[in-house]
């Protein structure tokens, strides 16, 4: 049963860069899936960031589009997110979940991570 | 496309049949999937192509609905049961999730 770990700082200052990783274990990231983030803001709704595929291909939400890059390491069965320019905004609870592919698109979402807290804070 | 979900919050009790309804903005077919979020956790995927059961989560879940409008109905309420529910899109990226219903304790 694949598992996803998400790690990374708990803290970024304003204007950095948010960067978190998810590693996934018991099964490779090298399959049909897709691979996405999802935040949730303290007490909000959640909000899908972007997804990416083992061969790179990447989409994203075009509310965050500027500011987001997914990228995926497969020797290391993970991927990652990092987010620039950040504001308070930002600060949520973020997930990495594994999307299942179907005729229209990979966003069934059948196995998440536990979640990160990141709060943007100087 | 817009998913909004009704109610924002219900309150229900032990037993009760519940129906909670999402629309979407645009036509998503059957497209759609429901999970359970409960504080500080992960959502869980409870149905998806708008009527799959997802394995292991109990027959008292049920959804149906195409298109614009769907439903997600909880048979006999359980104690368990009592969380956030969330619709979501995957007709096509970007995917988009209703704002969710807290189903509460009467």
């Amino acid at each position: 049963q694949v598992q996803l770990q998400e790690s990374g700082p708990g803290l970024v200052k304003p204007s950095g860069t948010l960067s978190l990783t998810c590693a996934v274990s018991g099964g490779s990231i090298s399959t049909t899936n897709w691979w996405s983030w999802v935040r949730q803001p303290p007490g909000k709704g959640l909000e899908w960031i972007g997804e990416i595929y083992h061969s790179g291909n990447t989409n994203y939400n075009p509310s965050l589009k500027s500011r987001v890059t997914i990228s995926v390491d497969i020797s290391k069965n993970q991927f990652s997110l990092n987010l620039s320019s950040v504001t308070a905004a930002d600060t949520a609870l973020y997930f990495c979940a594994r999307g299942v592919p179907t005729l229209a698109a990979a966003g069934n979402f059948d196995s998440w991570g536990q979640g990160t807290l990141v709060t943007v804070s100087s | 496309i817009q998913m909004t979900q009704s109610p924002s919050a219900l309150s229900a009790s032990v037993g009760d049949r519940v129906t909670i309804t999402c629309r979407a903005s645009l036509s998503v077919s059957k497209w759609l999937a429901w999970y359970q979020q409960k504080p500080g956790k992960a959502p869980k995927v409870l149905i998806y192509d708008a009527s799959t059961l997802e394995s292991g989560v109990p027959s008292r879940f049920s959804g149906s609905g195409s298109e614009t409008e769907f439903t997600l109905t909880i048979s006999s309420l359980q104690p368990e049961d009592f969380a956030t529910y969330y619709c979501q899109q995957y007709n096509t990226y970007t995917y988009s999730f209703g704002q969710g219903t807290k189903l509460e304790i009467k």
